[in-house]
C-alpha cells in the first residue's frame, strides 16, 4: 500500500521560507511512472495545485506560485520536498503531498499538515 | 476564484440520488481533458473517487458514477448513505495555464 507522509514546521514567520518534506513508502519515487505533487487547501477555500516533480528532477509549477516555489527530490531517501519563499498570511493552509498520474490525477494523498504563517 | 465551478452545497435524504456539477471552459473540460473527482471526509485527506471521467478505483462502490459532456462534468451518487456526507471536488487540466492541474472549489454534500 502506497503511503505518503508530510513533515515540517507548523508555524512559519512572514517573509520566511516554508519547507515541507514528503516521505513515500510502499513505492519508489525512482520508478519513474508518477509525478510527485504538492497541493494545498486554503482556509474555507478549495484545493490548489502547487506543483510537481518527476524522479528525473523535472518540475512543473502553478503559474501563480512559480516565482516562489521550488520542489526537489531525494531518491535515495524516497522523499520529495517543497520550499515556498516569502510567505505571507495568505499562505496559511493545509499542505498535502500526493502521487500524480500521467493522466493528470492524484491517486494517493498524505494526511496533510497545517502550516500557519504568523509572527 | 476556482477555474472549475461547483455548487457550494447539495443535499439529499438517505436512499436518494444526488448529482454534483462541475463546469469548466474551452481550455480545460471543453478541450477534452479528463475530469476526476475526490471525496474528502471530515478530518481526512482527499480520496480519489472517479478518474478519467467515469472510472472508479478499486474499492469505490458503484453507487458513485461520473460523466462528462461539453464543458461540464457530473458526479452522481445513488442510494445515498450517511457516510457519504463529505466535501467533493472535481479536477481537470487547463491548457491555458502551463502544466496546471485545476480544482473546483468543492461541494458540501449533506445527508438529511
Amino acid at each position: 500500500q502506497v503511503q505518503l507522509h508530510e513533515s515540517g514546521p507548523g508555524l512559519v514567520k512572514p517573509s520566511q521560507t516554508l519547507s515541507l518534506t514528503c516521505t513515500v513508502s510502499g513505492d519508489s519515487i525512482s520508478v519513474g511512472a508518477y509525478y510527485w505533487s504538492w497541493i494545498r487547501q486554503l482556509p474555507g477555500k478549495g484545493l490548489e495545485w502547487i506543483g510537481n516533480i518527476f524522479y528525473s528532477g523535472s518540475t512543473d509549477y502553478n503559474p501563480s506560485l512559480k516565482s516562489r516555489v521550488t520542489i526537489s527530490v531525494d531518491t535515495p531517501k524516497n522523499q520529495f520536498s517543497l520550499n515556498l519563499s516569502s510567505v505571507t498570511a495568505a499562505d496559511t493552509a493545509v499542505y498535502y503531498c500526493a502521487r500524480g498520474r500521467s493522466e493528470y490525477y492524484f491517486d494517493y494523498w498524505g494526511q496533510g499538515t497545517l502550516v500557519t504563517v504568523s509572527s | 476564484q476556482s477555474v472549475l465551478t461547483q455548487p457550494p452545497s447539495v443535499s439529499g435524504a438517505p436512499g436518494q440520488r444526488v448529482t454534483i456539477s462541475c463546469t469548466g471552459s474551452s481550455s480545460n473540460i471543453g478541450a477534452g481533458f479528463d475530469v476526476h473527482w475526490y471525496q474528502r471526509l471530515p478530518g481526512t485527506a482527499p480520496k480519489l473517487l472517479i478518474y478519467g471521467n467515469s472510472y472508479r478505483p478499486s474499492g469505490v462502490p458503484d453507487r458513485f458514477s461520473g460523466s462528462r459532456s461539453g464543458t461540464s462534468a457530473s458526479l452522481a451518487i445513488t442510494g445515498l448513505q450517511a457516510e457519504d456526507e463529505a466535501d467533493y471536488y472535481c479536477q481537470s487540466y487547463d491548457s491555458s495555464l502551463t502544466g496546471s492541474k485545476v480544482f473546483g472549489a468543492g461541494t458540501k454534500l449533506t445527508v438529511l
